[in-house]
């Protein structure tokens, strides 16, 4: 089982904040993945990283970044939080192209 | 285009019976198939996989079957417990090559309740 680890769980902010989502794993994962999901819906990849200094875009668009200077530590950035980020965000890592292991997810509330 | 379903969004059975989740897909070049069990405000947790050069694989009370004609695959839960009542995701991977290399692919997932 995979150690992976997100912070903060949860966070409620105002329109136009900056924000980062943290994400690390102590399991020397190289590949890591963010997604959204709403509720009811399914998740859906908005980025991922096969390395350090590798990220790619997912199949849904968003206006977060990410970067990723070391192994362990992949966090997402929202320069300007608006209302239609409001999500849940899940974070994973894996050593295999299949099985990812999810961290618990950080509820994001932007009004 | 959504390219794994869950048509059911909800089940309900009683404990000690079976559970049977379903899931369709429609991309051929998936090879790797996922069920994820997710209880509210925790990450999806690895249940079982199965690779496409198989039919079936088990694990302990869960069992997955996978019917690459019908590009249908279902989770299998005996006994079910109470303990089971989360929402249960399938998701598919392709490590033959194309969009789908890499990344896995979810459904909307259906919610399981297991009464006792």
């Amino acid at each position: 089982e995979a150690d992976i680890y997100q912070t903060p769980r949860y966070l409620v902010i105002g329109t136009g904040k900056k924000i980062t989502l943290e994400c690390s794993q102590t399991m020397g994962h190289d590949k890591m993945y963010w997604y959204q999901q709403d509720p009811g819906m399914e998740l859906h990849l908005i980025h991922y990283s096969y390395g350090v200094n590798s990220t790619e875009k997912g199949d849904l668009s968003s206006e977060s970044t990410v970067s990723r200077i070391r192994t362990e530590h992949f966090p997402l950035t929202l320069e300007s939080a608006r209302p239609s980020h409001t999500s849940q965000y899940l974070c994973a890592s894996s050593t295999t192209w299949d099985t990812q292991y999810f961290g618990p997810g950080t509820r994001l509330t932007v009004l | 285009d959504q390219q794994v379903k869950q048509n059911s969004p909800s089940l309900s059975v009683q404990e000690g019976r079976i559970s049977i989740l379903n899931c369709d897909y429609t991309n051929s070049m998936f090879d790797y198939f996922l069920w994820y069990k997710k209880y509210p405000a925790e990450g999806p947790t690895f249940l079982i996989s199965i690779s496409s050069i198989k039919d079936k694989n088990e694990d302990g009370r869960f069992t997955v079957f996978l019917n690459k004609s019908a590009k249908h695959l279902s989770l299998h839960i005996v006994p079910s417990q109470p303990g089971d009542s989360a929402v249960y995701f399938c998701a598919a991977s392709g490590k033959g090559g194309g969009t789908s290399y890499g990344k896995l692919t979810f459904g909307q997932g259906t919610i399981l309740t297991v009464h006792p």
